[in-house]
């Protein structure tokens, strides 16, 4: 059974690009979720997407956008790329309504340089 | 607001030596869910554990225990005869209010030396 797959692993942009990060969940995960983690920082929850929508967003701008397609697989889009934007970014499966009772498993992450 | 602080930013020890994490969470809920995580050099977030805060019970698998206290908002972790292996950053956290998202802490990194 595999797990959450992140694609690609490693990705290096110039400053103004636009970068697209892709997500498959875990077999039998419906809900996707998105995090940033900036070198020496924890994980910081970008955003949610559960039936192809948008259901929650953590504090971060419109550059940031995503997209979950109808097999539960999804894409963080990322927009004029600053300096800032490098980290790795982190993609976690879950069960919609299940939270509390199922622990979130991660991918292995994409990391961004940002030149 | 809801935080989780671990202010041990780095941990180094000797094989065999136990070692403890700390983890200090704020919240107004009554009901909460607070998780430890382990970070290998590979990225991927291990979980370890969760635990729900009206179960206060203490937990040990194997090598590991976790002690939660309520009265002083606390929620460390114990790795008992450490191993090289667990080298690691370490993350706890908390579920946020909609139960969506997980409100991590800054990590502790451990290294464990033979």
């Amino acid at each position: 059974d595999a797990g959450v797959t992140q694609s690609p692993t490693h990705l290096i942009k110039t400053r103004g690009q636009q970068v697209t990060l892709r997500c498959s969940p875990k077999s039998g995960h419906d809900t996707v979720s998105w995090y940033q983690q900036a070198l020496g920082q924890g994980p910081q929850f970008i955003f949610q997407y559960y039936e192809e929508e948008e259901r929650q967003r953590g504090n971060f701008p419109d550059r940031f956008s995503g997209h979950q397609f109808p097999n539960y697989s999804s894409e963080l889009n990322v927009n004029a790329l600053l300096l800032g934007d490098s980290a790795l970014y982190l993609c976690a499966s879950s069960s919609w309504g299940a939270v509390h009772n199922t622990e979130a498993f991660f991918g292995q992450g994409t990391r961004l340089t940002v030149v | 607001a809801q935080k989780v602080t671990q202010a041990q930013t780095e941990i180094s020890v000797v094989e065999k030596e136990d070692v403890t994490l700390d983890c200090v969470y704020e919240t107004r809920d009554t009901t909460y869910y607070l998780f430890w995580y382990k970070q290998p050099p590979s990225g991927e977030l291990v979980f370890l554990i969760r635990r729900n805060s009206f179960d206060e019970q203490n937990e040990i698998s194997g090598r590991y225990s976790w002690n939660f206290q309520k009265s002083t908002s606390s929620f460390n972790f114990t790795i008992t005869a450490s191993q090289v292996v667990d080298s690691a950053v370490y993350f706890c956290a908390l579920l946020n209010q909609a139960g969506t998202a997980l409100i991590f802490g800054k990590g502790t990194t451990l290294s464990v030396s033979s």
